[in-house]
């Protein structure tokens, strides 16, 4: 079946540096890619949907320029993270979607960020 | 403000037995209902879905039961097997349907199914 592929599944750095995490759509191509967070014990929680070719749309209360996404191919999109602080250790997942059925969205392996 | 509700964060039952793990939630805007079952170092695979304009779905050893009124939805699995040990996400969703929507999210609920 369709496969979601996101990079690093785990990823260390200092304070104040950026981290960059790549979600591939493996066997479809999505015009639409959803990013997430979840803190421990809490919910997926959507940050941004990410549209191929145009800005990504924020969710309320997400900072749009510490985290950047681009979406620049049908098979492609980034998260980065800029100017990490501890706060923003989390666990962070895409979902892309290659059909109109709701249960052809397809997770990732998702991305365990620690910022020390 | 958690929108989807997933009250209990575990749930043990033996094998053979009915698994039933509920979800509330508190958008009426919410007309579509999913179910996923994440492993750990996985991300969460789709299980089965319900529209708001059934009551009642079902596939294989999964049933999902929708009541409206009460803002309540529910998964039976019958009969629990070891394998179906995951953490189990509600989501909801107002779009109508497509994949291009916005999921929301339930906490999860940490299911053990012991031998």
């Amino acid at each position: 079946g369709a496969v979601v592929s996101q990079h690093p599944s785990r990823v260390i750095c200092k304070s104040g540096t950026s981290v960059k995490i790549e979600c591939r759509s493996l066997d479809f191509q999505a015009t639409t890619m959803f990013w997430y967070r979840q803190f421990p014990k809490q919910s997926l929680m959507l940050m941004a949907t990410s549209n191929e070719g145009s800005k990504a749309t924020y969710e309320q209360g997400v900072e749009k320029d510490k985290f950047l996404i681009n979406h620049a191919s049908l098979t492609l999109s980034t998260l980065t993270v800029t100017s990490a602080h501890p706060e923003d250790s989390s666990f962070y997942i895409c979902s892309a979607g290659g059909g109109f059925d709701p249960g052809e969205l397809f997770f990732g392996e998702g991305s365990r960020l620690t910022v020390l | 403000d958690q929108q989807v509700k997933q009250n209990s964060p575990s749930l043990s039952v033996q094998e053979g037995r009915i698994s039933i793990l509920n979800c509330d939630y508190t958008n009426s805007m919410f007309d579509y209902f999913l179910w996923y079952k994440k492993y750990p170092a996985e991300g969460p695979t789709f299980l089965i879905s319900i529209s708001s304009i059934k009551d009642k779905n079902e596939d294989g050893r999964f049933t999902v039961f929708l009541n409206k009124s009460a803002k309540h939805l529910s998964l039976h699995i019958v009969p629990s097997q070891p394998g179906d040990s995951a953490v189990y996400f509600c989501a909801a969703s107002a779009s109508g349907g497509g994949s291009n929507y916005k999921l929301t999210f339930g906490k999860g609920t940490l299911l053990t199914v012991n031998p």
